[in-house]
């Protein structure tokens, strides 16, 4: 089946610490997205990449790295520089940018700093 | 630039209820439309989808029909389910630009 994989669904992390968010696609589609979103609110556009080697910053890339090393993966790393990263995370892939197409979306990783 | 516009949450309805939830959007070209819904705890999952003007997405009772004069695409079904309760988002995709989502909608289902 093919489709997109978080993990973990739930991480745990102390303050100061920089965690890894994993999102995989076997979709063979060019873009991939992450998204946050905060208790009773919206999606907000962290990071996108068009295509491998290449990102853009969304709304609220402060705090956060991606990387494109690969078509089918694209890892989140918030650092300790993102002063409230409690939250749900959402990756999501489509065909690209601008092909007025479908998205994606994984089943997200909820994470908690303590 | 494009933006979408969506009533705001929570609604509530009994059981069996007549649902809308409206929608409607600004942008340039001929923007692709969507509807997504998102159960507790969970990714969005696509609901229904428009590509152009007249066009009618439907799926699992819902329906939403393409108006390009009133730039609308508003989400109904005829009789809801308790398992219709969910956040729904409206959003648009053009060919120049990333899809654009709005805030999202919270039904709620009473049986």
């Amino acid at each position: 089946d093919g489709g997109i994989t978080q993990s973990p669904k739930y991480l745990f992390r102390k303050e100061g610490q920089n965690v890894t968010l994993s999102c995989e696609q076997n979709l063979n589609h060019d873009a991939m997205y992450w998204y946050r979103q905060d208790p009773g609110q919206g999606l907000r556009l962290i990071y996108y990449s068009q295509i491998v080697n290449d990102f853009q910053k969304g709304d609220i890339a402060e705090g956060y790295s991606v990387s494109r090393e690969k078509k089918e993966s694209f890892p989140l790393t918030v650092t300790s520089a993102q002063k409230n990263p409690t939250a749900f995370y959402l990756c999501a892939s489509s065909a690209g940018v601008g092909y007025a197409d479908t998205q994606y979306f994984g089943p997200g990783t909820r994470l908690t700093v303590l | 630039g494009n933006s979408v516009t969506q009533m705001e949450g929570p609604v509530t309805l009994s059981e069996e209820a007549f649902l809308t939830i409206n929608c409607t959007y600004t942008a340039t070209g001929y923007p692709s439309l969507f509807w997504y819904v998102q159960y507790p705890g969970e990714g969005l999952q696509l609901l229904l989808k428009a590509t152009k003007a007249d066009d009618k997405g439907s799926n699992k009772g819902f329906e939403a029909t393409y108006r390009k004069e009133t730039t609308s695409f508003h989400l109904e079904k005829g009789s809801v389910q308790v398992s219709d309760s969910a956040v729904y988002f409206c959003a648009l995709s053009t060919r120049d630009d990333k899809i654009i989502f709005g805030k999202g909608t919270r039904l709620h289902i009473l049986p």
